[in-house]
């Protein structure tokens, strides 16, 4: 039970352009959802957040959209730059009382690539 | 600012030997989490503890059992390994309950 998606295992855009991260999700307990990056023999690396009760949330070259009916969320890196290259997992975490509280369900990952 | 250590990094262990793995937490991190991360099923939630706490556990066998000491650091045991355990073991640590951890590099555990 894959509770939350990420259907492409690889993307690869050109540096200056945007890359767009998805994510799909089936629990509509979740109510705070994130973005991690991972270098290999690494730890994932925290890069933005969104709770449920926003659709938007920017930091910098990096944006989270949220679509709650859709159940789906998109991470925007713009420009996108060869260091940017690396596996990015969202994950969510379950509203307080739910069972998923305080832990996060990851998804598959989507890996990177951005050329020169 | 030390960010969280994990020991050993590595590790090779034969089947059905146990293995404890170490967490050092961000100071002031009250709670620790433990993650699995293997090529077939991706990271999975072993277990969350807060003040010494298991406050959320994962879907793992009896093996897996963890614990959190009063200085916040926090150490996971897995007795009588099995082939399927050799993953990538995560911690990440915590000041709230948001999810905004910060993880580890990891202990890579082999076993053979």
């Amino acid at each position: 039970d894959q509770q939350v998606k990420q259907n492409s295992p690889s993307l690869s855009v050109q540096e200056g352009r945007i890359s767009i991260l998805n994510c799909d999700y089936t629990n509509s307990m979740f109510d705070y959802f994130l973005w991690y990056k991972k270098y290999p023999a690494e730890g994932p690396t925290f890069l933005i957040s969104i709770s449920s009760i926003k659709d938007k949330n920017e930091d910098g070259r990096f944006t989270v959209f949220l679509n709650k009916s859709a159940k789906h969320l998109s991470l925007h890196i713009v420009p996108s730059q060869p260091g940017d290259s690396a596996v990015y997992f969202c994950a969510a975490r379950g509203n307080a009382g739910g069972t998923s509280y305080g832990k996060l369900t990851f998804g598959q990952g989507t890996i990177l690539t951005v050329h020169p | 600012k030390a960010g969280v250590t994990q020991t050993p990094r590595y590790l090779i262990k034969t089947r059905g030997q146990q293995v404890t793995l170490s967490c050092s937490p961000i100071s002031g991190h009250r709670s620790v989490s433990w993650y699995q991360q293997t090529p077939g099923q991706g990271l999975q939630f072993l277990f969350e503890y807060f003040s010494e706490t298991q406050r959320n556990k994962g879907n793992f066998p009896g093996r897996f059992s963890g614990r959190q000491f009063s200085n916040s650091r926090s150490e996971m045991n897995v007795s009588t390994l099995e082939l399927g355990d050799s993953a990538l073991y995560l911690c990440a640590s915590s000041t709230t309950y948001k999810g905004d951890y910060t993880f580890g590099s990891g202990t890579r555990l082999t076993v053979v």
